[in-house]
C-alpha cells in the first residue's frame, strides 16, 4: 500500500518564509512532485524531484530524501498570491517508467498581511 | 491552443443515471489520466491510460470505466452514478509517463453532483 502525509493547514506572514513538509510510505518510488493548487482551478506544477538533495527555482526550493521517504516544499517571500493548496505527489512503479502518481491530501496554506 | 478540453464543465445527475466525461487532448500525448478531488482531499487516481488501447486502474476505479480508443480520447463513464460520485473531476496528459518528470497537462476540472 501507499501512504502519503502532509499538514492540513498552515499560516505564514506576508514577506517570511514556511516549510510545508511531506512524508510517504510507498512500493516503488521513482519520484515526487509538488503542485500549486488555488480554490476551483486545476493543479499547476512547481517541482520534481528524483534524486536526494534540494533544488531551487526561485522563490520555491523543494528537498528529497529517499532514504527517509520525506520531502519539503521550501517558500521564500511569501506573497498574498501564495495563498493556495500545496499537493505532494508520488511516481510510483516498477522496472522503469511508469504512469501511477498518487497525491497527498494537500496543506492549505493562508498567508496573512 | 487547445490543451486538454474536459466537457461538461458543470453536471448534476440524479442516482442512478449514466454519463460519460469527455477528455480530449490535442498535444498527440500517449499518457493520459483521470483524478477525482473531493473537498478537502488530493487528487486521487481513477484509471490511467498509457497509450491507445491500453489502460490500467487507478487508486479508486470502482463505479468507473474508461477506453481509450485513439490517442486524443479518454472518456470517463459512470454507469450507475450514485452520491459518492459527487466530485471534481480532473482529466490530465502528458507526452511522457509521470516518473519522467515532464510536464502533465492538466484540464479545468468537471463538476459532478449526483443527487
Amino acid at each position: 500500500g501507499q501512504n502519503i502525509d502532509q499538514p492540513t493547514e498552515m499560516t505564514a506572514t506576508e514577506g517570511a518564509i514556511v516549510q510545508i513538509n511531506c512524508t510517504y510510505q510507498t512500493s516503488g518510488f521513482n519520484g515526487l512532485f509538488w503542485y500549486q493548487q488555488h480554490a476551483g482551478e486545476a493543479p499547476t506544477f512547481l517541482s520534481y524531484n528524483v534524486l536526494d538533495g534540494l533544488e531551487e527555482k526561485g522563490r520555491f526550493s523543494s528537498f528529497l530524501s529517499r532514504s527517509k521517504g520525506y520531502s519539503y516544499l521550501l517558500l521564500k517571500e511569501l506573497q498574498m498570491k501564495d495563498s493556495a493548496s500545496y499537493l505532494c505527489a508520488v511516481t510510483m512503479g516498477y522496472g522503469g517508467a511508469t504512469n501511477k502518481l498518487i497525491f497527498g491530501t494537500g496543506t492549505l496554506l493562508a498567508v496573512q498581511p | 491552443n487547445a490543451g486538454v478540453t474536459q466537457t461538461p464543465k458543470f453536471q448534476v445527475l440524479k442516482t442512478g443515471q449514466s454519463m460519460t466525461l469527455q477528455c480530449a487532448q490535442d498535444m498527440n500525448h500517449e499518457y493520459m489520466s483521470w483524478y477525482r478531488q473531493d473537498p478537502g482531499m488530493g487528487l486521487r487516481l481513477i484509471h490511467y491510460s498509457v497509450g491507445a488501447g491500453i489502460t490500467d486502474q487507478g487508486e479508486v476505479p470502482n463505479g468507473y470505466n474508461v477506453s481509450r480508443s485513439t490517442t486524443e480520447d479518454f472518456p470517463l463513464r459512470l454507469l450507475s452514478a450514485a452520491p459518492s460520485q459527487t466530485s471534481v473531476y480532473f482529466c490530465a496528459s502528458s507526452y511522457s509517463p509521470v516518473s519522467s518528470g515532464n510536464t502533465i497537462y492538466f484540464g479545468e476540472g468537471s463538476w459532478l453532483t449526483v443527487v
